[in-house]
């Protein structure tokens, strides 16, 4: 079974500073991932996915994410943080063959501080 | 492309009625959508998948009876809360996907209140 782990509930950082949402997740074979943002009373917005290929992935907004088999990592980044980018973010995984029941982390609710 | 409406995007109903939620993939036929529960400050849950003219597939734990999922045609999924109880108040979303493409487009959500 497939699972998602968010290293911290809540990251605070100041506007331009570097964003770094962590993501570690558990599959049994290679997984699909993703990353999503979730403003406020709103359905989910995706930012980036790891499907195959490059293991650099980049993204809207200005984000990117590095898949590491090795560490089972999948972290969101961005060099400078912006105050629209305060939201709730989800990191998900599924398996190949489909986008069939994402699994979602805990989530990370991201502050920009002026 | 690939737009996913809800509607209502709120509804407010006495505790044991019904309250019915659609769900629409507006530009692309969904022949799978899903649906997902999200209390406050917490994920998504997921609690059922629903291919188009077959039975729903509900999670562990969430009741059939009480979630009546219909998934008529490939553009329309509709989630029906029956007797519905305060604890049912949550924020509920659906998403949809299509054959050969590895991502679940999101709706934007229906916030359920039960008083």
């Amino acid at each position: 079974a497939q699972s998602v782990t968010q290293l911290g509930s809540h990251v605070s950082v100041s506007e331009g500073a570097l964003v770094l949402l962590r993501c570690n997740y558990s599959s049994s074979v290679p997984p699909y991932l993703f990353w999503y943002v979730q403003y406020p009373n709103q359905g989910l917005q995706l930012l980036l996915k790891y499907t195959t290929g490059a293991t650099l992935v980049k993204g809207i907004n200005g984000f990117e994410a590095e898949f590491k088999k090795s560490e089972t990592s999948f972290h969101l980044t961005k060099p400078s943080a912006h105050m629209s980018d305060a939201a709730e973010y989800f990191c998900a995984v599924t398996i190949i063959q489909g986008a069939q029941k994402l699994v979602f982390g805990q989530g990370t609710r991201l502050t920009i501080n002026p | 492309g690939a737009v996913v409406s809800q509607h209502p995007s709120r509804v407010i109903c006495k505790s044991g009625t019904s309250v019915k939620i659609e769900c629409r993939s507006l530009d692309f036929q969904a022949t799978t959508m899903f649906w997902y529960r999200q209390f406050p400050k917490q994920s998504l849950m997921l609690m059922a998948t629903s291919n188009e003219g077959s039975k729903a597939t509900y999670e562990q734990g969430v009741e059939k009876d009480k979630f009546l999922i219909n998934h008529a045609s490939l553009t329309l999924s509709t989630l029906t809360v029956t007797s519905a109880h305060p604890e049912d108040s949550s924020f509920y979303i659906c998403s949809a996907s299509r054959t050969s493409v590895n991502e679940q487009f999101f709706g934007p959500g229906t916030r359920l209140t039960v008083l």
